[in-house]
Parts: structure tokens; sequence; C-alpha cells
């Protein structure tokens, strides 16, 4: 099946730095991503939706210059936490959409910012 | 707009107890897909099972049995001899056209199994 392939699953980083979170689809082009947000014992929150080769839309509240999405080939998004801070730290979980009612999870990436 | 509400936060039971959990959602849309989601505490998402809106039969594969009922706002997931394994987070998620598609999320519903 349909595979999308998240890097890194863990990151620690220092306050003040950028991180960087690629999606892959390995075996079929990902026309649409999705990007959540998820806080402990919390719901996956939509963060941005991505179409290869436009600008992201992002959701009402969160920064579009924090947090940078790159969706520049049918196989790869990336997602970067700009000047890290402590609040920023969650699970981010990509998704990419097959179909109207088709979604594949990557594996997620829990960030720690210290 | 479209909203999915998991009313249960938490569920506790027994192994071998047959457990249920709720899903109730909200849409204007005549066309719409209705999923659920297992998250075990290494975070990914596993796909249990999609639903479209013009197909109310239930579904049962092994364990696992869905009743979608479209008068109720409905699409309840039943866990028969529940295993610790089944320990998770549960979601449900609905998209439609209204929506763009793009997945609404319940709140999830933690499932924990015990021995």
């Amino acid at each position: 099946g349909a595979v999308v392939s998240q890097h890194p699953s863990r990151v620690i980083c220092k306050s003040g730095t950028s991180v960087k979170i690629e999606c892959r689809s390995l075996d079929f082009q990902a026309t649409t991503m999705f990007w959540y947000r998820q806080f402990p014992k919390q719901s996956l929150m939509l963060m941005a939706t991505s179409n290869e080769g436009s600008k992201a839309t992002y959701e009402q509240g969160v920064e579009k210059d924090k947090f940078l999405i790159n969706h520049a080939s049918l196989t790869l998004s990336t997602l970067t936490v700009t000047s890290a801070h402590p609040e920023d730290s969650s699970f981010y979980i990509c998704s990419a959409r097959m179909s109207n009612y088709g979604y594949t999870f990557g594996s997620g990436t829990r960030l720690t910012v210290v | 707009a479209q909203k999915v509400t998991q009313a249960q936060t938490e569920i506790s039971v027994v192994e071998k107890e047959d457990v249920t959990l709720d899903c109730v959602y909200e849409t204007r849309d005549t066309t719409y897909y209705l999923f659920w989601y297992k998250q075990p505490p290494s975070g990914e998402l596993v796909f249990l099972i999609r639903r479209n809106s013009f197909d109310e039969q239930n579904e049962i594969s092994g364990r696992y049995s869905w009743n979608f009922q479209k008068s109720t706002s409905s699409f309840n997931f039943t866990i028969t001899a529940s295993q610790v394994v089944d320990s998770a987070v549960y979601f449900c998620a609905l998209t439609s056209s209204g929506g763009s598609y793009i997945p609404t999320f319940g709140r999830g519903t933690s499932l924990i199994v015990h021995p």
C-alpha cells in the first residue's frame, strides 16, 4: 500500500534553533499533504494544507512565518519550525491525500525544544 | 461546518470484555466519508475502516465491528473480547465535499485494556 515516510521520528533541539521535518511519499505522488499537530492526550489539529508547487494554506491561528511548509515536489513536503521555543514541543504528523476518501499518514515526529 | 464528537475521553476495561466507542458526526453534505483510526503509544495512525455516506451496511472484521446509523449520525466501533494489545487512542474522522475533503478528527477515546 501507499506509504508516507516521515523523518525524524524524534528530535530534541535547543530553543532558538530551527528544525525541519520531512515527509516523503514512497510509491505514489502526493499532490496534497496535510500537516497536523497533536498535543498530549488531544486530537489532531490541522495546521496547514500544502499542494505541490503552490503556497500552503494555513489554518487560522497558525503562524506561517514560524511553521514554514514547502511542497516543491510530488513526493516531498517539509515542515520547518523556525526559531523553536519550548511551547512548540509537540507531536507533528503529515498526511498525504490520495483521493477524497483515501489518506496515508506519516509515523509522526515528536519534537522537544529545550 | 463539519464536526465529530467522541464523548468518551477514556474507557477502561478488563481483557475479554466487549467495548463500544461512540462517534457522532455533523455535516450538511450528503456525500461524506467516515473513518476510524487507531493510535498506539508509538504515535502512528493506523487506518481501521472507511465508510461512505451511501453505504449503511454494518461491517465486521474479526473482533472489530462498526455500526453506521445515518438516522442518529453515529458511527460506533465495537471491539469484542478486548485484548491488552487493543489499548490505544481511537479516533473517528469525517471528510466531506463541504469540508474540501480535509479530515476532521474527533478528540479521540483512550482505551485501556487491563489484563
